[in-house]
């Protein structure tokens, strides 16, 4: 079965900190992978995605993301956190879908608190 | 700003009610997407539109019925919900087929409209 797994409900870390939210996946195939953020009653908002070629990904806010694919991993990364950046982070996989769509699979979430 | 835009942001209705959720995007995009978000859970998809006709519908009750009206609006009409009907609704577009290679594109979301049911 294809599917995403976000291993930690919350990651607590402090500010000027690096951080790091996990994600790894299970599909059959190459892997479209993508981060998404979700600040509170907002949409989700698109930071970066990994299609193919280099394995570190640069995307928005100053955060990375690093494929790894014997560890079939692709944990988001940023090098100095900001309290700004506390808010609900998504893994997904987008799959291919009947029609010729696109379908995102999506982790549980991680909750990120990021501690002044 | 989001580039995709949904009305109301907040609708509180009883179980008897007919309302509407209203989307629209100007991005060009040809595929258009409803998904229902409970709290801290990640979105679940209900209905994709593509090149405004229904392409999918992730086994949806009725009581939600969806309408495209052309390609840059995106509706949910909304009768005799139930209580457990309550969550975020998201709308979210993309590239469609015919657009490029879809699965390697992002869809863009809206702020979505909270759904209460009294």
């Amino acid at each position: 079965a294809q599917s995403v797994a976000q291993p930690e409900d919350q990651v607590n870390v402090a500010e000027g900190n690096p951080l790091t939210v996990k994600c790894t996946y299970s599909v059959s195939g190459n892997p479209y992978l993508f981060w998404y953020v979700q600040y509170p009653n907002r949409g989700l908002q698109f930071l970066l995605k990994y299609i193919t070629g280099d394995n570190l990904v640069k995307g928005s806010y100053g955060f990375e993301a690093e494929f790894n694919k014997s560890q079939t991993s692709f944990h988001l990364k940023k090098p100095s956190a900001l309290v700004s950046d506390s808010a609900l982070y998504f893994c997904a996989v987008s799959l291919p879908f009947s029609g010729g769509y696109n379908k995102l699979i999506f982790g549980a979430g991680t909750r990120l608190a990021v501690h002044p | 700003d989001t580039e995709v835009t949904q009305t109301p942001k907040h609708l509180v209705m009883g179980m008897t009610n007919k309302k509407s959720l209203k989307c629209e995007q100007h991005m060009g995009h040809r595929a258009m997407y409803w998904y229902k978000q409970k709290a801290k859970k990640p979105p679940e998809l209900m209905f994709v539109y593509s090149y405004e006709k229904l392409s999918i519908n992730e086994s949806v009750p009725s009581r939600f019925s969806p309408e495209c009206p052309n390609s840059s609006l995106l509706n949910l009409h909304l009768h005799a919900l139930q209580p457990e009907d309550s969550a975020l609704y998201l709308c979210a577009s993309s590239h469609g087929p015919g657009q490029g290679s879809s699965i390697n594109q992002p869809q863009h979301f809206g702020d979505g409209t909270r759904l209460s049911i009294l």
